[in-house]
C-alpha cells in the first residue's frame, strides 16, 4: 500500500538555525499538509497545500514557517530560525480530494525535532 | 476553532464498550476519526459526511448529529488492540479551501486483559 513517507526521523538543531523537513506525499495525492504534535498533546495544524499554494495556514504558521513543493514529489517545511518552542513531532499527510469532500489524510511517521 | 472531546481518559477491561464524544461550536461539514498509537502517527478510522449518518467497520463504528454539532464513536466489545489516543478532527462549513482539518485534544484509551 502506498505511504507517506518523512525525512530525517530525528533531527537535533541549535536554537536560531534554520532545520529543513522533508516528505514524499503518496503519488497520486494533490492535497498536502503539515501538521506538529508536542510531546504528549494534541495534533495542531500548520499548513495545507495544494496547486502549488498554500491553502488554508493556523496561526502556529508564522513567518518563519515555509511550506515548498521543488520538485513533483517532495514537500517541504522549513524554519527559519528555531525557537526551543519548536521541538515537537511534525507530520506530513496526503490527501486525494478536499476534506470536505470525505478524504481521509495519511499521514507519515513523522519527523521528531529536537531544538536545544 | 478545535472540537472538544470528552472523555479525556478511559480504562477498559477486555470485551467492554465505551463512547468518545466529539462537539463543535461551529456548523460542521464532516468530522474524521483517527487513532494514534504511542510513537506512531495517527491512522485513518472513518470519515462522516451527513447528518445523521452512522458508519462501522469491525466493531468501531461512529454517528454524526450534524444539528447537534457532535460526533461520537463506539467501541464494542473492546480488544487490547484498541489502545491508543482517539482523535476527532473536523472540516468547518466556512473554511474557504475546506481544507484545514481540525483535530480535538484526544481521547486516551487503555484496555486492560
Amino acid at each position: 500500500e502506498p505511504e507517506v513517507t518523512q525525512t530525517p526521523s530525528h533531527q537535533v538543531t541549535q536554537m536560531g538555525q534554520e532545520v529543513i523537513l522533508r516528505c514524499v506525499p503518496i503519488s497520486n495525492h494533490l492535497y498536502f499538509y503539515w501538521y506538529r504534535q508536542i510531546l504528549g498533546q494534541k495534533v495542531e495544524f500548520l499548513v495545507s497545500f495544494y496547486n502549488n499554494e498554500i491553502s488554508e495556514k493556523s496561526e502556529i504558521f508564522d513567518d518563519q514557517f515555509s511550506v515548498e513543493r521543488p520538485d513533483g514529489s517532495n514537500f517541504t517545511l522549513k524554519i527559519r530560525s528555531t525557537k526551543l518552542e519548536d521541538s515537537a513531532m511534525y507530520f506530513c499527510a496526503s490527501s486525494a480530494r478536499l476534506g470536505y469532500e470525505g478524504s481521509p489524510l495519511h499521514f507519515g511517521n513523522g519527523t521528531r525535532l529536537t531544538v536545544t | 476553532q478545535q472540537p472538544v472531546q470528552s472523555p479525556q481518559a478511559v480504562i477498559l477491561r477486555e470485551g467492554e464498550d465505551a463512547v468518545i464524544n466529539c462537539s463543535s461550536s461551529k456548523a460542521l461539514y464532516s468530522v474524521h476519526w483517527y487513532r494514534q498509537k504511542h510513537g506512531e502517527a495517527p491512522v485513518f478510522l472513518m470519515i462522516l459526511l451527513k447528518g445523521g449518518e452512522q458508519k462501522g467497520h469491525d466493531k468501531i463504528s461512529a454517528s454524526f448529529n450534524e444539528k447537534k454539532q457532535q460526533s461520537s464513536l463506539y467501541l464494542t466489545a473492546s480488544q487490547l488492540s484498541y489502545s491508543g489516543t482517539y482523535f476527532c478532527g473536523t472540516v468547518h462549513l466556512n473554511n474557504n479551501a475546506g481544507n484545514m482539518l481540525t483535530f480535538g485534544g484526544g481521547t486516551r484509551l487503555m484496555v486492560k486483559p
